[in-house]
């Protein structure tokens, strides 16, 4: 069964803390996603990568950075975690030029 | 500017009966439009799609329309059942080949007994 793995289901971390949040799929995907999900907001786009090394911003990477060195995985990372990052981080994954994508479960984030 | 739009942000519905979600979208250039199911703590998974060169598909109990004229999408669940209770996301992609997709808000759908 194809899969989008993500490491932690629920972190809690204190602020002003650096955060990795990890993200390995098993598809031999191209591209890699990462959205938060807040209640009333949908899916936000953080980053994006179509390829190793690679990445671009989406609608809102103020505060975020990415990672991705290998093909499979596509790290988040939280500068210095604020209490307005708490929220559910889902990573995604998909085929080049194919609209579709495979979510992993998520992360829920608590920044306290 | 939200270019998609799900304005209904919950629907309750009796089992049995049908369910229709509803999506508008702004920005003429999408072409292709997926649907999603999310249930607590957990990832959404895709459920349906349509590309704009049709007006319709279907998948067993689902059905997506698409109005290119009114920019308008809307998902038929029937019949309804209880496990269908979820959140369902619109989301549209640019014809393009690394072209990601933009989300709705999410309508949050409750199927009683």
């Amino acid at each position: 069964d194809v899969k989008v793995t993500q490491s932690s289901r629920y972190l809690v971390k204190r602020t002003g803390e650096k955060v990795f949040l990890e993200c390995v799929q098993d598809m031999d995907h191209e591209n890699m996603f990462w959205y938060r999900q807040d209640p009333g907001l949908g899916l936000r786009l953080i980053y994006f990568s179509y390829d190793v090394k690679m990445k671009e911003k989406g609608d809102i990477p103020e505060g975020y950075s990415v990672s991705r060195e290998k093909k499979e995985r596509f790290s988040l990372i939280l500068e210095s975690a604020s209490t307005n990052q708490t929220s559910m981080y889902l990573c995604a994954s998909s085929f080049g030029g194919r609209p579709g994508y495979t979510f992993g479960s998520g992360t829920r984030l608590t920044v306290v | 500017d939200q270019q998609v739009k799900q304005n209904s942000p919950s629907l309750s519905v009796q089992e049995g009966r049908i369910s229709i979600l509803n999506c508008d979208y702004t920005n003429s250039m999408f072409d292709y439009f997926l649907w999603y199911k999310k249930y607590p703590a957990e990832g959404p998974t895709f459920l349906i799609s349509i590309s704009s060169i049709k007006d319709k598909n279907e998948d067993g109990r689902f059905t997506v329309f698409l109005n290119k004229s009114a920019k308008h999408l809307s998902l038929h669940i029937v019949p309804s059942q209880p496990g269908d209770s979820a959140v369902y996301f619109c989301a549209a992609s640019l014809n393009s080949g690394y072209s990601t997709l933009t989300f709705g808000k999410g309508t949050m759908l409750l199927v009683s007994p």
